[in-house]
């Protein structure tokens, strides 16, 4: 079975600075991915970067990486130079390969990003 | 392009009526999926296609709960005898169904409340 932790309920930060959301998670299959999806007020899950469990270097996309601590089980979201547009629900997800195609969700972190 | 489509975007019923919630595939994806997502809490998965059968249904709460996908493309999320425990938000994705990344594209949803 996999489990996704995420232990921060809600987040605050300035315009313009980074922010580094946590994801943890538990698996015995060797062969995952690890996803984070935004979900903004209206509601569309929308993806933002992946890391395969066998990838050496951290995903970067854009203002996103991935700082992946494969040792340590942990998969937090870093968002550089936050925007106003920012502010949403990010959820940390996982699908491993013994486990079929679905993706198992964290119970999200709320953003928001102040002026 | 267009993306998933989910219809109705809401659906109110009273306890133990039918309900039939719809999704409309991206063209071309082989993989759709059905999660539920109650308030506050992150996507949990119901069941996934590969194609016209269904691959993974072990996400399914109980017998209540049926997806057919006759053609491969449209889905249909079939709710019987409903409960106000159903009431959440059921949201579909789809995806081509290969390794790797295998991005799932969800859609916007279909909000469901049982009075």
């Amino acid at each position: 079975a996999q489990k996704i932790t995420q232990t921060q309920p809600g987040m605050f930060v300035q315009e313009k600075e980074a922010v580094t959301l946590d994801c943890t998670y538990d698996t015995s299959d060797p062969s995952y991915g690890l996803f984070w999806y935004k979900q903004p007020s209206s509601g569309e899950m929308i993806f933002l970067i992946y890391q395969g469990s066998y990838d050496q270097q951290n995903a970067t996309e854009g203002r996103y990486s991935l700082n992946f601590q494969k040792a340590r089980k942990s998969a937090n979201l870093v968002i550089s130079a936050s925007q106003l547009g920012d502010s949403a629900m990010y959820f940390c997800a996982m699908r491993a390969k013994g486990g079929g195609n679905k993706l198992t969700f964290g119970t999200g972190t709320q953003l928001k990003v102040e002026l | 392009g267009a993306g998933v489509s989910q219809t109705p975007s809401n659906k109110v019923t009273e306890k133990g009526k039918y309900v039939e919630l719809r999704c409309d595939p991206i063209s071309g994806h082989t993989a759709l999926y059905w999660y539920r997502q109650s308030l506050g809490q992150g996507p949990e998965f119901l069941i996934y296609f590969q194609g016209t059968g269904a691959a993974d249904d072990s996400g399914l709460p109980n017998d209540r709960f049926f997806a057919v996908r006759p053609e491969g493309s449209v889905s249909t999320l079939k709710i019987q005898r409903t409960e106000r425990g159903d009431s959440a938000m059921y949201l579909c994705a789809s995806s081509f169904g290969g390794q790797g990344v295998d991005e799932q594209f969800f859609g916007p949803g279909t909000r469901l409340t049982v009075l």
